[in-house]
Parts: structure tokens; sequence; C-alpha cells
């Protein structure tokens, strides 16, 4: 059964800082892997997807990572910004199950 | 263009009465995905529409939920004689390509069971 752990549970930088988030699955048969973002009170939004043959996906100040072989993804984040405080969930697109299967998510809050 | 779309944003209701949730999907998109996020959870799977095939129920925690897709395009999840343990967000999300693509997902529904 396919299982997606992310760390850490919650996060506090300053502003500015860079950051690295981590999200590991138990089952490497995936079709992707996906990052989004949630914003209190809000669904979800999707940031960054990699297909399970690609190894990293760039947008903006954005940077995921996908070593499908170890069951590892990473999200790196540029010069954080206040505007960055969310939660931020991964989703592997479960071939076994035709699922998307999601971690709990990181809290992450940046400080002005 | 529209995004999914769910009503309604904010439901209370009594411990024993049924509720129905609506999701308007994007317009075309013919894979629709049902989930619960629990306080501090991540999000589970409920139900999953695809075009005319039979939906995969596998998520649906008991026979008090259900949920339909008509014409292809609007869902109701239903949950009848609602217990506490079902206060949560229900999300809606659709998309074309199922678990191949990326999916887009509405607001949310806070359903408070009191």
């Amino acid at each position: 059964k396919q299982e997606v752990t992310q760390i850490p549970a919650a996060l506090s930088v300053p502003e500015g800082e860079n950051l690295v988030l981590n999200c590991s699955f138990t089952d490497s048969a995936i079709y992707n892997l996906q990052w989004f973002r949630q914003d209190p009170g809000k669904g979800l939004t999707s940031l960054l997807l990699i297909q399970s043959s690609q190894r990293e996906q760039t947008s903006g100040r954005l940077n995921a990572s996908l070593d499908k072989s170890s069951g590892r993804s990473t999200l790196y984040i540029a010069a954080s910004q206040p505007g960055d405080s969310a939660t931020y969930l991964c989703a592997v697109g479960d071939s076994g199950t035709y699922k998307y299967i999601f971690g709990t998510g990181t809290r992450l809050k940046v400080l002005a | 263009g529209a995004g999914v779309s769910q009503s309604p944003s904010n439901k209370v209701t009594e411990k024993g009465k049924d509720v129905e949730l609506r999701c308007d999907p994007i317009s075309g998109h013919t894979a629709l995905y049902w989930y619960r996020q629990s306080l501090g959870q991540g999000l589970e799977f409920l139900i999953y529409f695809q075009g005319n095939s039979a939906p995969d129920k596998s998520g649906l925690p008991s026979d008090r939920f259900s949920a339909e897709r008509t014409g292809g395009s609007v869902s109701t999840l239903t949950i009848q004689r609602t217990q506490q343990e079902d206060s949560a967000v229900y999300l809606c999300a659709s998309n074309v390509q199922g678990v191949q693509e990326t999916q887009y997902f509405g607001p949310g529904t806070r359903l408070l069971v009191l």
C-alpha cells in the first residue's frame, strides 16, 4: 500500500531564507508526483508536477526534484517571502491504484 | 474560464441529519474526485468518477456515504445520518486524464456536525 510522508510537519523561517521541504513515498510505481499549496480555508493549488520519467521541475523560485528509486522528492523554495506562508502538500499518482495519495503536509510560516 | 465550484461553502448540521454537498467541475473534465480532509490530516480519497465508467467507491468510509454524478458533470456527495466524526472539509477536484495529470480543486465545503 502506497504511503506518503512529509517532514517536517511544520517549519518557521525568517524571510529571505532558502528552504527545503521533504516528501517520501513507499512504492516507486507512480505516474507522477505533485506539490500543492493550500492556504487556510482554501482548496489546493498545484505548484509543480513531475512525471515519473523526469528528475525535476522548476517554476520561478520553486524547484522540485524526484528520485523515484529512493522514493523521495524535495521542494526547494528560494528566497522565501511572507506570502509563501501556507501548507505544502505532496501527492503521488499511484499507478497501482490509479489514485492520488497525499501526504499530511508541511505547514510553513515565513516571518517578515 | 471558471474553475471547480462547490456548494455550500459551509454547512452546520445536527447529528443524525442527512447532508448533500455539491461539486461543479470544470467544463469538459471527465474525471471527478471527492476527498475528505480532517483537521490536521492529509486528503483522504473518497470516490472517483471517470466518464461513463463505474465509479471507484473504494474510499467511502461507510454505507452512509454515497455520491452520484449526473450527466457526466455535476456531482453530489450525500452523507446520511451524519455523525460528529464526519466533520471535515470535503474537497472536489476534476481533470481529464485522471491520475496521469494534475487535478484542479474546488474551495471545499466545511462540514460541522454538532
